[in-house]
């Protein structure tokens, strides 16, 4: 079974300040994780994803996440935030079987101060 | 231009009533999903259909039903409705659901409250 932890459910950041979002997870076989982020009363829109290329993987809006597998880890961050960056972050995995289903972590909100 | 769009976006209706939620994708796509997202805006997956046939069926109640036309159309009928279906129903399509992870898009949700 997989399983998902993120650390934090509240993220405040100052604009320009490092935004840092702690995931962790479990996996019985090489896991498939990813980041989603959704906006007020959207969809789940994929920020990026680890597909067991590149431990260091880049994504969009100038975000990106490190895999470590012995840290069982993989932390979202973003140099600097920006006002636009305010809102839910979702980490999930997936093994890539059963069904391609993604378990999620419980999401941690982010909030951005002027 | 819509990949995967989703029908109402919001859905008010009284307990012991019957209501559908519609979905539709664009991309071709052979996999199709149901999450719901609760209050505390955990998300798990409900279902899972793969080319029309049901591939993952999480523990849902059965007065749950989904229903898949065809495989750009997955639909979820819900029977009897109770104040615990109040949430955000997120429809989803991957390219396929083996081998190496197909990156899954997600519709704008549907917002069931039931009073």
């Amino acid at each position: 079974a997989q399983s998902v932890t993120q650390l934090g459910s509240h993220v405040s950041v100052s604009e320009g300040a490092l935004v840092l979002l702690r995931c962790n997870y479990s996996s019985s076989v090489p896991p498939y994780l990813f980041w989603y982020v959704q906006y007020p009363n959207q969809g789940l829109q994929l920020l990026l994803k680890y597909t067991s290329a590149a431990t260091l993987v880049k994504g969009i809006n100038g975000f990106e996440a490190e895999f470590k597998k012995s840290e069982t880890s993989f932390h979202l961050t973003k140099p600097s935030a920006h006002m636009s960056d305010a809102a839910e972050y979702f980490c999930a995995v997936s093994d890539g079987a059963a069904g391609n289903k993604l378990t999620f972590g419980g999401g941690t909100r982010v909030l951005v101060k002027p | 231009d819509t990949a995967v769009s989703q029908t109402p976006k919001y859905l008010v209706t009284q307990m012991g009533n019957d209501k559908s939620i519609k979905c539709e994708q664009n991309l071709g796509h052979d996999t199709m999903y149901w999450y719901k997202q609760d209050s505390k805006k955990f998300l798990k997956i409900m279902f899972s259909y793969n080319n029309k046939e049901l591939i993952i069926n999480e523990t849902v109640p059965n007065r749950f039903s989904p229903k898949s036309p065809d495989k750009a159309h997955l639909n979820l009928h819900i029977n009897s409705l109770e104040l615990g279906d109040s949430a955000v129903y997120f429809c989803a399509s991957s390219l396929s659901y083996g081998g190496t992870y197909n990156e899954q898009f997600f519709g704008p949700g549907t917002r069931l409250t039931v009073l």
